[in-house]
């Protein structure tokens, strides 16, 4: 079956530790989006990518970083520079045509807690 | 800057009774709206999309939604809920038209069935 993989379903560190979660599709699907989703906010864009070896922030990407060296794979690194890191992370997909819009599929989500 | 509101935050329905969930937006160009559904816990999909045309989409599960720009709303209607309903919904933007890298979610609202 075709679709997004995220894990772990859930991750705790400690306060300062970096940590990356990992998410992998094979949709063969151009472009990837990490969100951020916290009780009462909906969701916010982290970093998305269109193309593999190519990356662009979004709203709120001080504190982590991302990579994308393979078409599959969009790892998101969250850095002991990030101030409030607990949250439900998503990461989404797409056909990035350019010329018209599809739809973003979506991962199960990592919870991800900092002690 | 382009916004979506949804101003309820939990709503209570009876199963078998009609639903309709608010969406204000603020975006200065045609705007590209969606619906999505997430489950607890899970990740999110998609319910139904409006980029123009017909201002009454039609969307899986047997969710519409209507576009009125006079009121810069889409909401989200179900004649019939079913347990299966519970969740939480969110209504989307996408600011970058045929971009497909920035989605802008609402808050979200919380949908309890009540037998």
């Amino acid at each position: 079956d075709g679709g997004i993989t995220q894990s772990p379903k859930y991750l705790f560190r400690k306060e300062g530790q970096n940590v990356t979660l990992s998410c992998e599709q094979n949709l063969n699907h151009d472009a990837m989006y990490w969100y951020r989703q916290d009780p009462g906010q909906g969701l916010r864009l982290i970093y998305y990518s269109q193309i593999v070896n190519d990356f662009q922030k979004g709203d709120i990407a001080e504190g982590y970083s991302v990579s994308r060296e393979k078409k599959e794979s969009f790892p998101l690194t969250v850095t002991s520079a990030q101030k409030n890191p607990t949250a439900f992370y998503l990461c989404a997909s797409s056909i990035a045509s350019g010329t018209a819009y599809n739809e973003q599929f979506f991962g199960p989500g990592t919870r991800l807690t900092v002690l | 800057a382009q916004s979506v509101t949804q101003p309820d935050i939990h709503i209570t329905v009876s199963e078998g009774a009609s639903l309709e969930l608010r969406c204000n937006y603020s975006y200065g160009a045609t705007p590209y709206l969606f619906w999505y559904v997430q489950s607890p816990g899970q990740g999110l999909q998609l319910l139904l999309k409006y980029f123009s045309g017909d201002t009454l989409v039609q969307g899986i599960k047997g969710f519409e939604a209507e576009f009125k720009r006079s009121q810069s709303s889409f909401n989200l209607r179900k004649p019939s809920v079913h347990w299966s309903d519970a969740a939480e919904y969110f209504c989307a933007v996408d600011r970058s038209n045929f971009g497909n890298e920035k989605l802008t979610f609402g808050t979200g609202t919380r949908l309890t069935i009540i037998p």
